[in-house]
C-alpha cells in the first residue's frame, strides 16, 4: 500500500526566504506526482504536475523535482511571500492497473511572516 | 463551468439522517473523483468515475456510502444513516482523461453530523 509522507509538518519562515518542502513515497511505481496548495477552509489548487518520466517542473517561483527511484519529491519556493502561507500537499498517482486515484500526504503547513 | 463546483458548501445534519452532496465537474471532463478529508489529514480517495460508470469504488468505507453519475457529468455522493464519524470535508475533482491528467478540485462540502 502506497504511503506518502511530508516533512516538515509545519514551517515558519520570514518573507523573502527560499524554502524546500519534502515529500516521500514508499512505492516508486507511480504515474505522476502532483503538488497542491490548500488555503484554510478551501479546496485544493493544483500547483505542479510531474510525470514519472520527468525530473522537474517549474511555474513562476515554484520548482518541483522528482526522483522516482528514491521515492522523493521536493517543492522549492523562491523568495517567499506572506501570500504563500497555506498548506502544501503532495499526491501520487499509481502506475498499476487503471487506478487513477491519488494518494496524499498529510501536508506541510507553511507560514511566511513579515 | 470555469471550475469544479460543489453544493452545498456546508451541511449540518443529525445522526441517522440521509444526505446528498453534489459535484459539477469542469465541462468536458470525463473522469470524476470523490475524496474525503478529515481535520489535519490529507484527502483520502473514495470513488472514481469514468463517464457514467464507477471505475473504482474501493475507497468507500461501507455500504452506507453510494455515488452516482447518471449522465456522465454531475455526480451525487449519497450517505445513508449518517454517523458522527462521517463528519469531514468531501472533495470532488475532475480530469480530462482517465489516465495521467491533472486533477482539478472543487471547494468541498463540509459535512457535520451532530
Amino acid at each position: 500500500k502506497q504511503e506518502v509522507t511530508q516533512i516538515p509538518a509545519a514551517l515558519s519562515v520570514p518573507e523573502g526566504e527560499n524554502l524546500v518542502l519534502n515529500c516521500s513515497f514508499t512505492d516508486s511505481a507511480i504515474y505522476n506526482l502532483q503538488w497542491f496548495r490548500q488555503d484554510p477552509g478551501k479546496g485544493l489548487t493544483s500547483l505542479l504536475l510531474i510525470q514519472s518520466s520527468q525530473r522537474e517542473q517549474t511555474s513562476g517561483r515554484l520548482n518541483a523535482s522528482l526522483d522516482k527511484s528514491s521515492g522523493r519529491s521536493t517543492l522549492y519556493i523562491a523568495a517567499s511571500q506572506p501570500g504563500d502561507s497555506a498548506t502544501y500537499l503532495c499526491a501520487v498517482r499509481p502506475n498499476t492497473g487503471t487506478a487513477s486515484k491519488l494518494t496524499f500526504g498529510t501536508g506541510t503547513r507553511l507560514q511566511v511572516t513579515l | 463551468g470555469a471550475g469544479v463546483s460543489q453544493t452545498p458548501s456546508n451541511k449540518v445534519t443529525e445522526k441517522g439522517k440521509y444526505v446528498e452532496l453534489r459535484c459539477d465537474p469542469i465541462s468536458g471532463h470525463t473522469a470524476l473523483y470523490w475524496y474525503r478529508q478529515s481535520l489535519g489529514q490529507g484527502p483520502e480517495f473514495l470513488i472514481y468515475f469514468q463517464g457514467t460508470g464507477a471505475a473504482d469504488d474501493s475507497g468507500l468505507p461501507n455500504d452506507r456510502f453510494f455515488a452516482v453519475r447518471p449522465e456522465g457529468s454531475v455526480s451525487t455522493l449519497k450517505i445513508q444513516r449518517t454517523e458522527r464519524g462521517d463528519s469531514a470535508v468531501y472533495l470532488c475533482a475532475s480530469s480530462a482523461l482517465a489516465g495521467g491528467d491533472e486533477q482539478f478540485f472543487g471547494p468541498g462540502t463540509r459535512l457535520t453530523v451532530l
